[in-house]
């Protein structure tokens, strides 16, 4: 079975350039986060994706960052525009919704804004 | 913020040796689970435990749970090299379906 995929695995950009990320999760599993991970700490949700629905994007800083699920499988998580503080590792995971809240995480996506 | 608190925040052992890590939360649990994450890897779910249960084993891992603490201990036996890695705790709240709150990490050093 193959696990939760994301892509880019880096990315280096500039201050005030947009960036994009991309999730696809474990077949089956209805239920998709994004979370972001600062060097040395552990990771914070940012959004939580029931199907296509967004049901807690309560941490997400709605004024720079946006995701969207639209048919309820893969996701973007998009950044526009990227501040130095954005630099980070941005983590998706997927879950069935009988896992009792174990999730599966990707790789990552390693972004330093220059 | 993170509910989690983690302790030690580094840990340096001699392979074959055992670790144990602790963790310490705030607010009433639905279950507590381990993970551990490979430098520049994601994160690998290890071990659930329940707020009913006291102690879960799977391998060479045993996790403890006191609810009246709200404290969990992680403890890895006969520790290997490949066992290297940061290790974090994640709270499921009571009102807070499949949301996990990480705490800051244990980083994992065993010595060959």
């Amino acid at each position: 079975e193959a696990g939760v995929v994301q892509s880019p695995r880096y990315k280096i950009i500039e201050k005030k350039q947009p960036v994009a990320f991309w999730c696809n999760p474990i077949s089956g599993h209805n239920t998709l986060y994004w979370y972001r991970q600062n060097l040395g700490q552990g990771p914070e949700l940012l959004i939580r994706y029931e199907n296509e629905e967004a049901v807690d994007d309560s941490q997400l800083p709605k004024d720079r960052f946006s995701a969207e699920r639209l048919k309820g499988v893969d996701s973007t998580l998009k950044i526009q525009p990227a501040e130095l503080g954005d630099s980070a590792v941005y983590l998706c995971a997927s879950s069935l919704p009988s896992s009792r809240g174990t999730q599966y995480f990707g790789p990552g996506t390693r972004l330093l804004v220059l | 913020s993170q509910q989690g608190e983690e302790d030690p925040q580094a840990l340096s052992i001699q392979e074959g040796e055992n670790a144990t890590m602790n963790c310490s939360y705030k607010t009433s649990i639905n279950n507590l689970q381990w993970y551990r994450q490979n430098s520049g890897r994601g994160l690998v779910h290890l071990i659930l435990i329940r707020s009913n249960e006291r102690e879960k084993h799977s391998g060479r891992l045993r996790v403890t749970l006191d609810t009246s603490k709200k404290s969990s201990s992680l403890l890895i036996t006969a520790s290997r090299a490949a066992d290297t890695a940061s290790y974090f705790c994640a709270t499921v709240h009571v009102q807070g379906a499949q949301k996990l709150v990480f705490g800051q990490g244990t980083r994992l050093t065993i010595n060959p």
